[in-house]
């Protein structure tokens, strides 16, 4: 199926630093969508993109819509304890109605 | 409150057992779906439904049925499970035309000897 190459795979970093993770494809999608999954939980929507060059901003996050539709990056400004988990980026194509397809997921480590 | 059910949260069964996995959700949603997560794999799409009665594979459904007789529900179905079959599932929803902004279930862990 469709893969979404999603880096970096993790990152441990130190609180209050900033962090930023990036999702590309071969192809394009019409939506890209940004996930946060906590331990033993299921993955809670961050953020959602729809037009190419968005930025949007949720909190300390900020997420951007590639401008080649191949590609969507996501911020997080002072990083907090409670920022730990896996991140995960997903993408949409009106075309393919139903399907969704997920990146691997980026792990993230947070040392106090 | 908002939430998309699954039960069990933990199976453990032996191969060729047939199980069903509930999933219901209580916010009216057309569209619902089943993944499976595996370490290093990220979410992986089994099923989904558009609506009732309505419902497609996604990229790896060998081995899995699904059924949507009603809106809120939509149980994932092992007819033999086997030990490559364990795994993490989450059931999702989403209120849009399509996999956009899903709700996902707390999971089902599940694991087949």
């Amino acid at each position: 199926g469709q893969q979404l190459n999603q880096s970096p795979q993790s990152m441990f970093i130190q609180e209050g630093e900033d962090v930023s993770m990036n999702c590309t494809s071969s192809s394009i999608f019409n939506t890209w969508l940004w996930y946060k999954q906590d331990p033993g939980e299921g993955p809670v929507l961050l953020i959602a993109l729809y037009k190419a060059g968005e930025l949007t901003s949720n909190g300390r996050l900020t997420a951007q819509f590639g401008i080649t539709r191949k590609d969507s990056f996501l911020n997080i400004s002072a990083s907090i304890p409670s920022d730990v988990g896996i991140y995960f980026c997903a993408g949409h194509k009106t075309a393919n109605a139903g399907k969704s397809t997920f990146g691997d997921g980026t792990t993230l480590t947070v040392k106090p | 409150e908002a939430q998309v059910t699954q039960n069990p949260r933990y199976l453990i069964t032996v191969t060729g057992k047939k199980l069903t996995v509930t999933c219901s959700q209580n916010m009216n949603h057309e569209y619902m779906s089943w993944y499976r997560q595996d370490p290093g794999l990220g979410l992986r799409q089994i099923y989904y439904s558009m609506n009732v009665e309505v419902t497609d594979k996604g990229d790896v459904p060998e081995g899995y049925k699904v059924s949507r007789k009603e809106k809120r529900n939509f149980p994932l179905i092992l007819e033999s499970p086997s030990p490559n079959q364990t795994s993490l599932y989450f059931c999702a929803s989403s209120s849009g035309v399509g996999p956009r902004e899903q709700y996902f279930g707390p999971g089902t862990r599940l694991t087949v000897t």
